[in-house]
């Protein structure tokens, strides 16, 4: 069974930096395009980013209002996804998820809240 | 960006009758080489993660009950549920997987009437 447990949000004042993780089990991870996808509280869903597989090049693309400033990573050997958040803008604060792209979002965790706010 | 436009933004439909949500594309989502639509609709009940439902706009992902379908092709498609039971309560999100970034519509909330 496929699951994506996120962990490590919280509440952090603008302009901090909070890293998510996301523990990946159930499937091989390292063949898994992997994204993060966030949903403002009462809102919509608006993808964040991805990260290739590392055979298809492990490349990482942001969307544009988080480019610059957040980075995802994997770590394979832990079948572990990451999004490193800076320069959080209260517009940020949202619950991310995080899913497996195979083109769609195929499976999803159940999502951590991230509060920007001073 | 590809804008994805929902109608309507709610709706209240009684138990076994039919729910119907349009979704437009700003542009097509057509590939021309494959014939293939990059459309997918997402279902997410309240207080739950969303769920893939339909992706090349009607393909059911695995468990997901024929009730649900979806059609159309270009830059207007539509997704049916065909017979509204008390589970499927929820939001609904079409999404365009043509090209980056994926771009979600801004959902349609289905009641009981």
């Amino acid at each position: 069974e496929v699951q994506l447990v996120e962990s490590g949000g919280g509440l952090v004042k603008p302009g901090g930096s909070l890293r998510l993780s996301c523990a990946a089990s159930g499937f091989t991870f390292s063949n898994a395009w992997m994204s993060w996808v966030r949903q403002a509280p009462g809102r919509g869903l608006e993808w964040v980013g991805h990260i290739k597989s590392k055979t298809d090049g492990g490349t990482t693309e942001c969307a544009a209002p988080v480019k610059g400033r957040f980075t995802i990573s994997r770590d394979d050997s832990k079948d572990t996804l990451y999004l490193q958040m800076n320069s959080l803008k209260t517009e940020d604060t949202a619950v991310y998820y995080c899913t497996t792209e195979k083109l769609v979002s195929d499976y999803w965790g159940q999502g951590t809240l991230v509060t920007v706010s001073s | 960006d590809i804008v994805m436009t929902q109608s309507p933004d709610s709706l209240a439909v009684s138990l076994g009758e039919r729910a119907t949500i349009n979704c437009k594309s700003s542009q097509s989502v057509l590939y021309s080489s494959n014939k293939k639509n990059y459309l997918a609709w997402y279902q997410q009940r309240p207080g739950q993660s969303p769920k893939l439902l339909i992706y090349w706009v009607s393909t059911r992902e695995s468990g997901v009950p024929d009730r649900f379908s979806g059609s159309g092709s270009g830059t207007d498609f539509t997704l049916t549920i065909s017979s509204l039971q008390a589970e499927d309560v929820a939001v609904y999100y079409c999404q365009q997987y043509y090209n980056t970034p994926p771009t979600f519509g801004q959902g349609t909330k289905v009641e009981i009437k």
